[in-house]
């Protein structure tokens, strides 16, 4: 399996344009995780969905963010518009089972740059 | 969620055994202790997992004492490939998401 897959690994946007993060599971996960990590807050999950369906968005900041996964393989972070606070490096991971002893796989990131 | 309390930094130098304790007072009896290593520019890797005593694979060691309420991440002879941030965190079958603390910045200096 190749992992999680991540695309763009490198995003530089201007502040107000909207910007769209993809992600691509491991196969056969039922559980994809958006996290984001700067230096200040260190690693913040955003929201998690099980079988394609958001369960917690509590970590959302704001309503400039959103998540969708519109099937098992495939899921996006999209923020709009985008701020110069946004920039951070934004991590996908997935998970086998329903809970946290069964171990995540993370992919390799996309570094958003807002300016 | 169980709260974790580790080391924020901590150096060594090749060749030596590393060992990174992580406080968990409240964890759960279902509660598992798992590590994880991030390199820079790279997502966090699942390294070990634990429930009690002893725990080893080919990355390294864990120790888990027999009240649970700490654990030792060992890393037997480092090298500088070994320089990461290593995340302690705590969850079992009732747990649904991993909440990440700072983690312990390992430095290993030739």
């Amino acid at each position: 399996d190749a992992g999680v897959i991540q695309s763009p690994r490198h995003e530089v946007t201007e502040m107000g344009q909207e910007v769209t993060l993809r992600c691509k599971p491991i196969s056969g996960h039922d559980y994809l995780f958006w996290y984001r990590q700067t230096m200040m807050r260190g690693l913040e999950l955003l929201i998690y969905f099980n079988n394609n369906v958001p369960i917690d968005d509590s970590g959302m900041p704001e309503d400039r963010f959103s998540a969708k996964m519109p099937n098992a393989s495939f899921s996006t972070l999209k923020i709009q518009p985008s701020e110069p606070r946004d920039s951070a490096v934004y991590f996908c991971a997935s998970r086998a089972g329903p809970y946290v002893d069964y171990g995540y796989t993370f992919g390799s990131g996309t570094r958003l740059t807002v300016v | 969620l169980a709260k974790t309390t580790q080391p924020i930094s901590m150096d060594s130098y090749e060749g030596q055994e590393v060992n990174i304790t992580c406080s968990h007072n409240n964890i759960a009896t279902n509660d598992y202790i798992t590590w994880y290593q991030q390199f820079p520019s790279q997502g966090p890797r699942f390294i070990i997992q634990g429930y009690k005593t002893k725990v080893t694979n080919e990355v390294a060691s864990l120790f888990i004492p027999a009240d649970r309420k700490s654990s030792t991440l060992s890393l037997p002879r480092v090298s500088l490939s070994d320089t990461a941030v290593y995340y302690c965190l705590v969850g079992g079958y009732n747990t649904d998401k991993l909440i990440f603390g700072t983690g312990t910045r390992l430095q290993v200096f030739p």
